[in-house]
């Protein structure tokens, strides 16, 4: 029973160009959504958030768009750069603020070239 | 400040051994998680903590056991290691309204 879904295991694109990576959820119950950032040999770091209040939210060169009636949220990256190859992990929760768990998806390896 | 401190990074014990993996945050944040991250599967939640003496189950804590005795620590406790349990595992801690900080896991081989 797979509550956060990334089904696109890997994406590829070029450097400058916009980086679309997707999830859904199934959990109508989830309140606030994260994603998460990992390097090889690293922990997951922190990204990007938005409470299900907001439709979009934007830092730098990172967006975070949530569709509430498609249980869809969306990671832009814009413009991508090498540095950005990593995968990237998005997490749900009902309730972030009583210290509730984070639910993450399967992730998705970015690779952003040259 | 050191943030989470998760040890051994690197461990092979054989099938039926135990060991615990060791999990420390001097962030003094409440909330304390372990996750298993398995290829392709992400991460799953094994166990976590909102407090000192409060534990509760995840998604997949058959297995495993822990212990919550201080607010800096959160072991992990593998009692008969099984070839299933081979993983790498991450410790992560957050405050109330705060996102989760992640150590840089424990890679674990039961053969």
């Amino acid at each position: 029973d797979q509550q956060v879904k990334q089904n696109s295991p890997s994406l590829s694109v070029q450097e400058g160009r916009i980086s679309i990576l997707n999830c859904d959820y199934t959990n109508s119950m989830f309140d606030y959504f994260l994603w998460y950032k990992k390097y090889p040999a690293e922990g997951p770091t922190f990204l990007i958030s938005i409470s299900s209040i907001k439709d979009k939210n934007e830092d730098g060169r990172f967006t975070v768009f949530l569709n509430k009636s498609a249980k869809h949220l969306s990671l832009h990256i814009v413009p991508s750069q090498p540095g950005d190859s990593a995968v990237y992990f998005c997490a749900a929760t009902a309730d972030y603020n009583q210290g509730g768990k984070l639910i993450f998806g399967q992730g998705t390896e970015l690779s952003v070239k040259p | 400040n050191a943030g989470v401190t998760q040890t051994p990074k690197f461990r092979i014990l054989k099938i039926g051994q135990s060991m615990t993996l060791q999990c420390a945050q001097d962030m003094n944040h409440n909330y304390m998680y372990w996750y298993r991250q398995d290829p392709g599967m992400g991460l799953k939640l094994i166990y976590y903590s909102v407090g000192a003496g409060i534990t509760d189950k995840g998604e997949v804590p058959n297995g495993y056991n822990v212990s919550r005795s201080t607010t800096e620590d959160f072991p992990l406790r593998l009692e008969l290691a099984a070839p299933s349990q081979t993983s790498v595992y991450f410790c992560a801690s957050r405050q109330v309204n705060s996102p989760l900080h992640f150590g840089n896991g424990t890679r674990l081989t039961v053969t």
